[in-house]
């Protein structure tokens, strides 16, 4: 069964920084697309970044680009998402995604971040 | 920051028929594949149409989906309760070199 577990979302001061994990079980990481997504409460969904399968790509958006990097550790099964400069527009949930807009497309619950002072 | 449009509220009663648009540009939705995702509050997104038409397995062929130049669509027919939800479209932007979403629309089941 596939399972996206994400942690590491918490309070965080403006200027700050935060690394979120994404525990991913019953695939492997390593063979898929992976993606983060971000919803402030009671807004609309907004891409921030991706990986693909070699590891070698990376997108990020505009908004985050230079701020966060997304990575993964391929023996651990995880994907991440380094935070820095953190600003109070970034409080989100943020989701973890395999294979966003594909045809294996699976979300974590994701984990919820607050940057305020 | 959404680029692009959507409606933001549509309804219907149970059985009818409810279409959803999402406006874009030459560098997103005019040049790529379309895609929508339904959402309920509290809720992970679920995927409901990918590459403008196709269906991932488990979504009811009462949910259909198409484009034209720089807009796409929704179909959702025979609408019932369960359909009440937040609907997003999605598609690669060539200038921004990311994905983007719609404003969102909101559907009421009346």
């Amino acid at each position: 069964e596939v399972q996206l577990v994400e942690s590491g979302g918490g309070l965080v001061q403006p200027g700050g920084s935060l690394r979120l994990s994404c525990a991913a079980s019953g695939f492997a990481v390593s063979n898929s697309w992976m993606h983060w997504v971000r919803q402030a409460p009671g807004k609309g969904l907004v891409w921030v970044s991706r990986i693909n399968r070699d590891g070698r790509r990376t997108d990020h958006a505009d908004s985050v680009r230079g701020r966060f990097t997304i990575s993964r550790d391929n023996a651990k099964n995880t994907l991440y998402l380094q935070m820095n400069s953190l600003r109070a527009e970034d409080s989100a949930l943020y989701y973890c995604v395999r294979e966003f807009v594909g045809a294996e497309d699976f979300w974590g619950q994701g984990t919820l971040v607050t940057v305020s002072s | 920051q959404s680029v692009l449009t959507q409606p933001p509220s549509a309804s219907g009663t149970p059985g009818q028929s409810v279409t959803i648009t999402c406006s874009g540009s030459s560098s997103n939705i005019g040049r790529d594949s379309v895609n929508w995702y339904q959402q309920v509050p509290g809720t992970a997104p679920r995927l409901l149409i990918y590459t403008t038409d196709r269906r991932p397995s488990g979504v009811p062929d009462r949910f259909s989906g198409s484009k034209s130049g720089i807009s796409a669509s929704l179909d959702i027919g025979g609408l019932q309760s369960e359909d009440e939800a937040d609907y997003y479209c999605t598609a690669w932007d060539a200038s921004l070199q990311g994905y983007v979403f719609g404003t969102g629309t909101t559907v009421t089941v009346l």
